[in-house]
């Protein structure tokens, strides 16, 4: 069971907009930034975005996150094929002192 | 262009030992925590362990607390991580990754491709 929460599968049709939830607690995304990855199949995990909502350099600007309380949201807009991955949250935890990541969501683009 | 490449990993029994090295590049090291990621075969991503840039903070998951060691050394530009008593739930591809910051920030901003660890008898 991971300590942060985030549904296993999202899917949309091209064009669309999805959100994918990260339900956490007042240790982690309470009170620490949230960042979020996104790792195509057979590649490395890549940093999309970063403490809260930050863009890493290179990424769209399709991609948008909120944040409020103890969850996050990253939103996607105007799905396109190459977006099919695997997104994680991850949040510092202050009561276990250890960096938490999400279950993890597949993205399908239909 | 920063760089990390990991080595040693392979195929350990039950209770061995195996020592992973990441050599890293394109970056000034000594101003960057770094980590160990794992991710076993399937599954999701799982954090092992994290330094800073000075060695002072380190910290681990519970689920290697008292089994693996983290450790730095800036002047070769290098990160190790020393596995003892493994189990089979320790199979994974592990991850060097450097951190954004000189701290535990968690925005992880450059990833390895991975060394593959197998525990099996």
């Amino acid at each position: 069971q991971s300590v942060l929460t985030q549904p296993p599968s999202v899917s949309a049709a091209p064009r669309q907009r999805i959100t994918i939830t990260c339900s956490g607690g007042t240790s982690n995304i309470g009170s620490n930034f949230v960042h979020w990855y996104q790792q195509v199949p057979g590649k490395a995990p890549k940093l999309l975005v970063y403490d809260d909502h930050s863009l890493s350099s290179g990424v769209s600007d399709r991609f948008f996150t909120f944040k409020s309380g103890t969850s996050a949201s990253l939103a996607i807009s105007g799905l396109q094929s190459e977006d099919e991955a695997d997104y994680y949250c991850a949040s510092w935890d202050d009561t276990l002192r250890t960096l938490v990541f999400g279950g993890g969501t597949k993205l399908t683009v239909l | 262009e920063v760089q990390l490449v990991e080595s040693g990993g392979g195929l350990e029994q039950p209770g061995g030992s195996l020592s992973l090295f990441c050599a890293a590049s394109g970056f000034a090291f000594d101003d960057y925590a770094m980590h160990w990621v794992r991710q076993p075969p399937g599954k999701g991503l799982e954090w092992v362990a994290g330094i800073r840039w000075s060695s002072v903070n380190i910290d681990y998951a519970d689920s290697v607390k008292g089994r693996f060691t983290i450790s730095r050394d800036n002047a070769r530009k290098s990160l190790s991580l020393e596995m003892n008593s493994l189990k089979i739930e320790d199979t994974a591809l592990y991850y060097c990754v450097k951190d954004k910051s000189y701290s535990s920030s968690g925005a992880l901003d450059h990833w390895g491709r991975g060394t593959p660890v197998t525990v099996s008898s």
